[in-house]
């Protein structure tokens, strides 16, 4: 079975331009988790989805992130524009959710480095 | 106050010491805990999960003191292999939340 993929792995833009980051969730998975993660940070939570809705939004910054899972299973995020205190990590995670056993076990994806210039 | 904290480290112990990290956590609520392992520049892997009474896997043993808010982790005859940064997670405000410590790091030297 495929893990949490995320693509691309490296991204190294200018500062003010656009980026956008894809996760594509282990099948079957209901929630799926954004995190970003700086260097010798633990992973800070930007976003959580149940199926297709946001339920957790509060700690990103929406003046300049965004993100969408349309169909309850992709995602997608984008920052527009970029500052250069966005370079780090983002991570992708799912999780089957609701209240089956291991509902919170998360799965990461391989991340997202981006470096902002 | 953090919801979740961790002693950063790192800890720089022998081959075949014994190691234990303490994890904190503000929400007398939560209900879910792990730990999760993290190689440099890998993505974090569940390690295993913490059970009420306490749980062993191996040469790793995990503890919940409900009282005291706070999970341990406890390692054993340690390996050079076992050189990471652990980090402490647990069930936040709602079920799902996730919410991730800073991570200790961990170096074993031969």
């Amino acid at each position: 079975e495929a893990g949490v993929v995320q693509s691309p792995r490296y991204k190294i833009i200018e500062k003010k331009q656009p980026v956008a980051f894809w996760c594509n969730p282990i099948s079957g998975h209901n929630t799926l988790y954004w995190y970003l993660q700086n260097l010798g940070q633990g992973p800070e939570l930007l976003i959580r989805y149940e199926n297709e809705e946001a339920v957790d939004d509060s700690q990103l910054p929406k003046d300049r992130f965004s993100a969408e899972r349309l169909k309850g299973v992709d995602s997608t995020l984008k920052i527009q524009p970029a500052e250069l205190g966005d370079s780090a990590v983002y991570l992708c995670a799912s999780s089957l959710g609701g209240g089956r056993s291991g509902a919170n076990v998360l799965t990461f994806g391989a991340g997202s480095r981006l470096t902002v210039l | 106050r953090k919801e979740v904290e961790q002693d950063p480290g790192p800890f720089n112990v022998p081959e075949g010491a014994t190691v234990a990290f303490n994890c904190t956590y503000s929400n007398s609520a939560s209900q879910s805990f792990f730990w999760y392992r993290q190689d440099c520049r890998k993505e974090p892997k569940l390690l295993m999960s913490v059970y009420s009474s306490g749980n062993e896997d191996g040469r790793f043993t995990a503890q919940l003191n409900r009282a005291s808010q706070y999970i341990s982790l406890l390692i054993r005859d340690s390996k050079l292999s076992d050189s990471a940064t652990y980090l402490c997670v647990v069930n936040g405000s709602s079920a799902s939340k996730i919410i991730f410590g800073s991570g200790t790091r961990l170096s074993i030297r031969p």
